[in-house]
């Protein structure tokens, strides 16, 4: 089965510009999250979705964050306006709905604001 | 709020050796999984071995094998044999059981290890 793609695989863009990154999860999975890992640090979730519909948001900087996932498929995650601390790799990761057997990773985007 | 801890930044072990990788964690939840991912320098976290709570038996995949002891929160894990290959950083992991439905992943910060040949 196809793994969970992530494009770019690198982006470096200056302070206050704006980037997008673009998740396809596995196909069939319900579920799909974006997480943040910087530099030394575990992953830590921006936004998990079910399908199309947001099921948690609750640490996504709303402000310069959006996120959204288009027919339950595709999820793009965009920043506007970057700033340094943005700096960082972002993972996307899906799972079927009901499971325990943990989620598909995809290899990430490394994110360089400078 | 749930929390994981790993309290070894850095591990090193001499190929063919065994070597043991502490978490813990906190929660008041009584039903929830735990999980060993693997991320090597390619950035892709890879899922090593997982535990339900609700298990007494420790899970075992080849040559990883965890220690779960719920009472004490903790849940390490070992790696028998270790091989060159198995130089990447180590997360433990931690998700609420939803009826079977399983929510967010928290993470620890991390372990890196390292193989000497």
């Amino acid at each position: 089965e196809a793994g969970v793609a992530q494009s770019p695989r690198y982006k470096i863009i200056e302070k206050r510009q704006s980037v997008a990154f673009w998740c396809n999860p596995i196909s069939g999975h319900a579920t799909l999250y974006w997480y943040q890992q910087i530099l030394g640090q575990g992953p830590k979730l921006l936004i998990q979705f079910q399908n199309n519909g947001v099921v948690d948001d609750s640490q996504l900087p709303k402000d310069r964050f959006s996120a959204e996932r288009l027919k339950g498929v595709d999820s793009t995650l965009k920043i506007q306006p970057a700033k340094l601390e943005d700096s960082a790799v972002y993972l996307c990761a899906s799972s079927l709905e009901r499971t325990g057997d943990g989620y598909t990773f995809g290899s990430g985007t490394r994110l360089t604001v400078v | 709020a749930q929390t994981v801890t790993q309290s070894q930044p850095e591990m090193s072990v001499q190929e063919a050796e065994t070597v043991t990788l502490s978490c813990t964690y906190d929660t008041s939840e009584s039903d929830y999984y735990l999980f060993w991912y693997k991320q090597p320098p390619s950035r892709q976290m890879i899922l090593v071995i997982r535990q339900e709570a609700y298990k007494q038996q420790n899970a075992t995949e080849n040559r990883f094998s965890v220690n779960f002891q719920k009472a004490a929160k903790s849940f390490s894990l070992k790696i028998s044999d270790s091989q060159l290959g198995d130089a990447a950083m180590y997360f433990c992991a931690y998700t609420m059981n939803y009826g079977g439905s399983q929510g967010n992943l928290i993470f620890g910060k991390g372990t890196k290890l390292s193989v000497k040949p």
